[in-house]
């Protein structure tokens, strides 16, 4: 079983609409939880950082993270075909080494 | 403030040879990282150097690669002698510090390596 769990995907929606991007876990030491966005022979790039259980809101994009359920999401509100790309979630325990999920890939038609 | 370099883009090469990416990370920097990240999959941490030292090399096939950061500055990677399996994007990333500090990593857009 692998540590993190994310559907590959893709993910074709609606310019406009509410995208819900989720993860899963198997280890209950992970304590940060971040959302990367990787363009097409890109780089990731950090679109959140959470700490424990809860919410964190920052434009249009929402984390959600349930440790209880080793649970994460992330929304995308109104959505953008600049926003087509691949969410990769990525966690880390007290040794602060990354573990990735394989990634979604989201494309927001017009 | 400029971003991290990779160079090459991309590589080309014939299993059993050697390769060599190179890293510059962002200045100040103190941590760099190389990824390793096969289609399909997520970025998995090959290894880490704190300023000169390595943090953690423990998923580093060391028989085949290796890695230097002379002067706490650049980087290089290093594949000899190169297997199929290898086919993959390396990626360097860097970061001001280490532990919950360490965030965000700041990633390169990677070397693009296919063994043919």
């Amino acid at each position: 079983q692998k540590e993190v769990e994310q559907d590959p995907g893709p993910l074709s929606v609606p310019e406009g609409a509410i995208v819900s991007l989720n993860c899963t876990y198997s280890n209950s030491a992970f304590q940060y939880f971040m959302w990367y966005r990787q363009y097409s022979r890109k780089g990731p790039e950090l679109l959140m950082y959470t700490y424990s259980s809860g919410n964190k809101e920052d434009g249009r994009f929402t984390a959600q993270v349930d440790k209880s359920s080793k649970y994460i999401s992330l929304f995308i509100r109104d959505s953008q075909p600049s926003d087509s790309a691949t969410y990769l979630c990525a966690m880390m325990d007290s040794s602060y080494k990354l573990i990735f999920g394989s990634g979604t890939r989201l494309l927001v038609r017009p | 403030e400029a971003g991290v370099a990779q160079s090459p883009r991309y590589k080309i090469i014939e299993k059993r040879q050697s390769v060599a990416f190179w890293c510059n990370p962002i200045s100040g920097h103190a941590t760099l990282y190389w990824y390793q990240q096969i289609l399909g999959q997520g970025p998995k941490l090959l290894i880490q150097f704190q300023n000169n030292g390595v943090v953690d090399d423990s998923q580093l096939p060391k028989d085949r690669f290796s890695a230097e950061r002379l002067k706490g500055v650049d980087s290089t990677l290093k594949i000899q002698p190169a297997k199929l399996e290898d086919s993959a994007v390396y990626l360097c990333a860097s970061s001001l510090g280490k532990g919950a500090g360490n965030q965000p990593q700041h990633f390169g857009d990677g070397t693009r390596l296919s063994i043919l």
